[in-house]
């Protein structure tokens, strides 16, 4: 059964740093990896998906890169900013279904 | 297209009570997926449909839950009887092809008493 992990649950940035949010997988048998966004009382958002022929894709300011053999993905967010503070989901499509890491919190204080 | 849409956006009833909350996805995407969210377990897959046939329901927690797709542009998940554990928020997704993006509804929070 595929795990996804993302450590820390919760972190604050000073607003203008760079985040750093990981993403780990037991399973490298995947389709591709989505990275998505939720506010409070909300869905889902999608913010980039990488299929797993590739290494990264941007974004913006979203850069999310893919090393499928070490089972991990890292979601990089250039000068965050207030509206960046959410919860941010790592999610790998494979045989046939979509697995979800908890998230990560986010606060960018201003 | 408006995206994926889902009714209620709440709902509160009491134990025992049939709860069943509707899905739209959005036109000409093949597959359907029916997640759960609670703050214990995170998101979790339920049930997912491709060309409105039930595909893998190896998610749905026990036989009070049962989900339909009579067509491809409406989906229902039943609870029957509903009971407090089964609070969360739903969610519905859909999708072209299972290797492309996953678009969420907005989710249905439900509340049994």
């Amino acid at each position: 059964k595929q795990e996804v992990t993302q450590i820390p649950a919760a972190l604050s940035v000073p607003e203008g740093e760079n985040l750093v949010l990981n993403c780990s997988f037991t399973d490298s048998a995947i389709y591709n990896l989505q990275w998505f966004r939720q506010d409070p009382g909300k869905g889902l958002t999608s913010l980039l998906l990488i299929q797993s022929s590739q290494r990264e894709q941007t974004s913006g300011r979203l850069n999310a890169s893919l090393d499928k053999s070490s089972g991990r993905s890292t979601l990089y967010i250039a000068a965050s900013q207030p509206g960046d503070s959410a919860t941010y989901l790592c999610a790998v499509t494979g045989n046939n279904r979509l697995a979800f890491g908890k998230g990560n919190q986010v606060v960018v204080i201003p | 297209d408006a995206g994926v849409i889902q009714s209620p956006r709440h709902e509160v009833t009491e134990m025992g009570q049939e709860v069943t909350l509707r899905c739209k996805p959005i036109s000409g995407h093949d597959y359907l997926f029916w997640y759960r969210q609670t703050m214990m377990r995170g998101l979790e897959l339920l049930i997912y449909f491709n060309n409105n046939v039930p595909i893998d329901d190896s998610g749905m927690p026990e036989d009070r839950f049962s989900a339909k797709m009579p067509n491809a542009s409406f989906s229902t998940l039943k609870i029957q009887p509903s009971e407090p554990r089964d609070s969360a928020v739903y969610f519905c997704a859909s999708t072209e092809d299972r290797a492309y993006e996953q678009f969420f509804g907005p989710g249905t929070r439900l509340t049994v008493l």
